[in-house]
């Protein structure tokens, strides 16, 4: 059974704080690590796709590595701002033709 | 350009009856994906089209949930017999092309979906 898991299930932090949470997944037949961000009452949006071993992508604050060997994603904010409050998902695929599996997400508040 | 739509974005029903929830992708996106977020739940897979027809069915929780795609654009996820259990956030997903995990997936947002 593919499973896909993170942590914390929830974060508080204060503006202006730095953060890090985790996505876990199997390290056996690895294609696609994806980060999405579900704001509430709007749509989950790309992060970011990561492919390769190693990889680290960034997009402003919010950068991600990937360990495929040891099967984890890590997705840090530097300099947390309250626009920033959102669930943050992680979805491991495996094949480039089978679904992506979903993790439950963690749930990070900023506070002003 | 215009994102991917979902209609309604809310729907109250009662115990038994059927529902349509109807998605419209990116224009020109190969691939469209049902998912269901039930209360404390992580998104679940559903269904995923490749242009019309649908290669994974595995993810349909019980056969009162079908789903269509028609002229590779508009799809309709239907529920017959609705059932509590049913109650969730439905979302539409599409990607560029194919089916590959190397596709970025972009939203709609989502059907709220309550059954009395």
């Amino acid at each position: 059974i593919l499973n896909v898991e993170q942590s914390p299930q929830s974060l508080h932090v204060q503006e202006g704080d730095s953060t890090n949470f985790t996505c876990s997944f199997p390290s056996s037949n690895f294609y696609a690590l994806h980060w999405y961000r579900w704001e509430t009452a709007k749509s989950p949006e790309a992060l970011f796709v990561m492919t390769l071993n190693g990889d680290e992508k960034k997009k402003g604050r919010i950068s991600a590595t990937l360990n495929t060997k040891e099967g984890y994603s890590y997705l840090y904010i530097k300099g947390s701002q309250p626009e920033d409050s959102a669930t943050y998902l992680c979805a491991f695929g495996a094949g480039n033709n089978r679904k992506l599996i979903w993790g439950l997400g963690t749930s990070l508040a900023v506070n002003p | 350009g215009a994102g991917v739509s979902q209609s309604p974005s809310n729907k109250v029903t009662e115990k038994g009856k059927d529902v349509e929830l109807r998605c419209d992708p990116i224009s020109g996106h190969t691939a469209l994906y049902w998912y269901r977020q039930s209360l404390g739940q992580g998104l679940e897979f559903l269904i995923y089209f490749q242009g019309n027809s649908a290669p994974d069915k595995s993810g349909l929780p019980s056969d009162r949930f079908s789903a269509e795609r028609t002229g590779g654009s508009v799809s309709t996820l239907t529920i017959q017999r609705t059932q509590q259990e049913d109650s969730a956030v439905y979302l539409c997903a599409s990607s560029k092309t194919g089916t590959g995990v190397y596709n970025e997936q972009f939203f709609g947002p989502g059907t709220r979906l309550t059954v009395l």
